[in-house]
């Protein structure tokens, strides 16, 4: 059974820290990793992807894969109020479906 | 560039009862997959679609069933619907099933009563 754990939070930072949200995977064969962000009552809109060990960045995120450890997290600077959501870890190999966590909440507080 | 559209937004439906869920995928995209997300809870995968066929599906009972249409829209068929099919349902599409970015619709609310 492949699965995506993340810590279901919530994860409370204080406005303008950085936020750090942690997702571990069992299949090591997976190769493509992704960060989704839902809003309460939404669907969830992509953030980011991450293919290669290392660190990835994008504006105020960035996503850190180490396959070794089967670990993935996704950093975010200055965190905002509107940063508030639930935010998914997803993992797949090509031509399979993605498979998610159950999400960490995060709570951005002003 | 329109994204992924489904309709209906929200509906309730009686134990028992048959639903329908439409998808239609955002311009360019071949591949549908539909996932449920009960609350609290990370989606989960039921199947997809590719070249009008079922290529995956997740671990779902028969009562779930699907289409592809020639133009790459979707639906998604619940039959026998139990209290537990109460969901959000999500369709996302992507170019070909490769499994990379995938995007998703706004979902459809589904409440059995």
């Amino acid at each position: 059974q492949k699965e995506v754990e993340q810590n279901s939070g919530p994860l409370s930072v204080p406005e303008g820290a950085i936020a750090s949200l942690n997702c571990t995977y069992s299949d090591r064969g997976s190769q493509s990793f992704f960060w989704y962000r839902q809003y309460s009552g939404k669907s969830p809109e992509l953030i980011m992807f991450i293919y290669s060990n290392g660190d990835k960045e994008d504006g105020r995120f960035t996503a850190q894969l180490n396959k070794a450890s089967q670990y993935v997290s996704l950093l975010i600077r200055d965190s905002q109020p509107s940063d508030s959501a639930t935010y998914l870890c997803a993992v797949t190999n090509p031509g399979t479906a993605l498979i998610f966590g159950k999400g960490t909440t995060l709570s951005v507080s002003s | 560039d329109a994204g992924v559209t489904q309709s209906p937004t929200h509906l309730i439906k009686t134990r028992g009862q048959q639903v329908t869920l439409r998808c239609s995928p955002k311009s360019g995209h071949d591949t549908v997959s539909w996932y449920q997300q009960a609350l609290g809870q990370g989606p989960q995968f039921i199947f997809q679609y590719y070249e009008e066929e079922e290529r995956q599906r997740g671990n779902f009972p028969d009562r779930f069933s699907g289409h592809q249409f020639p133009n790459y829209s979707s639906e998604l068929n619940v039959n026998a619907l139990l209290l537990g099919d109460s969901a959000l349902y999500l369709c996302a599409s992507s170019p070909g099933t490769a499994g990379n970015t995938i995007y998703f619709g706004e979902g459809s609310w589904l409440t059995v009563v």
